[in-house]
């Protein structure tokens, strides 16, 4: 079946300007997170919503970084003013319950570069 | 918050050889244990996980060990093949809502490349 889908694979951005990420998580699953990945790191939590709620938003770098998820489904987060050093690769990953550490499911990340 | 510490950072074997990456981590509170491979361009797959209530689970060529005391846990991938070539990443969690469920808050550790040389 069709797994985690993130788009756009790619995308470069000046520096100063606002970005989308979209991702559509696993048809079902209830619980979404987001992760950014910088260069020979792991991921590093970002968010995690359980249906339209962010149950946890401690991850967030700043105010300029914000997520939603209106139907419970389909999320984005959004950068304003984008900065250099936000450049990484964003991955989203969805969970069937989020209970009682159900696998993580990792989509294959938007690469985000702002020059 | 939790830390999670993986070595080696870089490992390479023959074809046929096991390979072996351990991690250690700080909380003991954590208390699910899942190991990822990631292959170049494509998001983090989970091969592996182990829960604390357990001290190892085998799957195939791949097993995992934890030792709560010691707060560490090991990957071990037997005979091994090139497809194995990729990067290894082990994480950690026991982050809990406010309603006393668990879910996937996972602190990751910086990452194994291995390379499986035919």
């Amino acid at each position: 079946g069709a797994g985690v889908s993130q788009t756009p694979s790619n995308k470069v951005t000046e520096k100063g300007k606002y970005v989308e990420l979209r991702c559509d998580p696993i048809s079902g699953h209830t619980a979404l997170y987001w992760y950014r990945q910088s260069l020979g790191q792991g991921p590093e939590f970002l968010i995690y919503f359980q249906g339209t709620g962010a149950a946890d938003d401690s991850g967030l770098p700043n105010d300029r970084f914000f997520a939603v998820r209106p139907e419970g489904s389909v999320s984005t987060l959004k950068i304003q003013r984008t900065e250099r050093g936000d450049s990484a690769v964003y991955l989203c990953a969805s969970s069937g319950t989020g209970r009682n550490n159900s696998p993580l499911h990792f989509g294959n990340g938007t690469r985000l570069t702002v020059t | 918050g939790e830390n999670v510490e993986q070595h080696p950072s870089t490992l390479s074997v023959q074809e046929g050889d096991s390979a072996v990456i351990k991690c250690t981590y700080s909380d003991s509170a954590s208390n699910y244990f899942p190991w990822y491979k990631q292959e170049l361009g494509k998001g983090p797959q989970l091969i592996i996980d182990i829960r604390s209530n357990v001290g190892e689970k085998k799957d195939q060529r791949i097993a995992v060990t934890l030792n709560k005391t010691a707060k560490h846990f090991s990957l071990h991938i037997t005979e091994t093949q090139p497809e194995d070539s990729a990067v290894y990443f082990c994480a950690a969690t026991g982050r809990v809502n406010a309603g006393g469920t668990s879910y996937g808050k996972l602190t990751f550790g910086q990452g194994t490349i291995l390379t499986v040389h035919p």
